[in-house]
């Protein structure tokens, strides 16, 4: 089984930041990942699939990067709705997500 | 516009099997695998399987093998997830998804006696 390992948990950020998520697959995945942003109450959405390419809609200050094993999602300029929890998931033949990191102010 | 609508809220007691709908619209429904993912209260993303609504076939983990079935029903455009033998630790809200980019709006299924 493919295992995503996800880091940091938990991240305090303000307004205004750059703020970093890793993503590690425990085999290769080649560029099969996704990012999605949770927020309470409401279904995954999608930022980006296929490691970097940013789903219609999505701001520009998102952005992935990586392939094989590693993977970062990047949002720059940090604004209030981007407070939430944001999820990896590899989508080979099965889908493993993550462990999510909260983004908190 | 594309969209799935799930099926509203349940209350099972232990041991007791849900059935969970999702109607798709929008789109041809076959030609796009429907995955189900489920998140118990204050947890992580976990997947279900797929079902490939144009043949039928299906793809669990282990983990739900031999409790869930997936199904559908071409002619409603609607997809079933059904879980059996339902304990305590299957409350959460349940999702179906078309790819990464379409998710339904969740169903909360709750197991208390």
């Amino acid at each position: 089984d493919i295992q995503m390992t996800q880091s940091p948990s938990t991240l305090s950020a303000s307004v205004g930041d750059t703020v970093t998520i890793t993503c590690r697959a425990s085999q290769n995945i080649n560029s099969w990942l996704a990012w999605y942003q949770q927020k309470p109450g409401k279904a995954p959405k999608l930022l980006i699939h296929q490691a970097s390419s940013l789903d219609n809609g999505v701001p520009s200050r998102f952005s992935g990067s990586g392939s094989g094993t590693q993977f970062t999602l990047i949002i720059t300029s940090l604004q209030p709705d981007d407070f939430a929890t944001y999820y990896c998931q590899q989508y080979t033949s099965y889908w493993t997500f993550g462990q999510g990191t909260k983004v908190e102010i | 516009q594309v969209q799935l609508v799930q099926s509203g809220a349940e209350v099972k007691k232990p041991g007791a099997s849900v059935k969970v709908s999702c109607k798709a619209s929008g789109y041809t429904f076959t030609a796009y695998y429907i995955h189900w993912v489920r998140q118990a209260p204050g947890q992580g993303l976990e997947w279900m399987g797929w079902i490939n609504p144009n043949i039928g076939g299906t793809n669990y983990p282990p983990k739900f093998q031999g409790r869930i079935t997936m199904t559908r029903d071409t002619s409603i455009s609607t997809a079933y997830m059904e879980l059996s033998n339902l304990g305590s630790d299957d409350t959460a809200v349940y999702y179906c998804a078309r790819g990464n980019a379409v998710w339904g709006q969740g169903t909360l299924v709750t197991v208390s006696s």
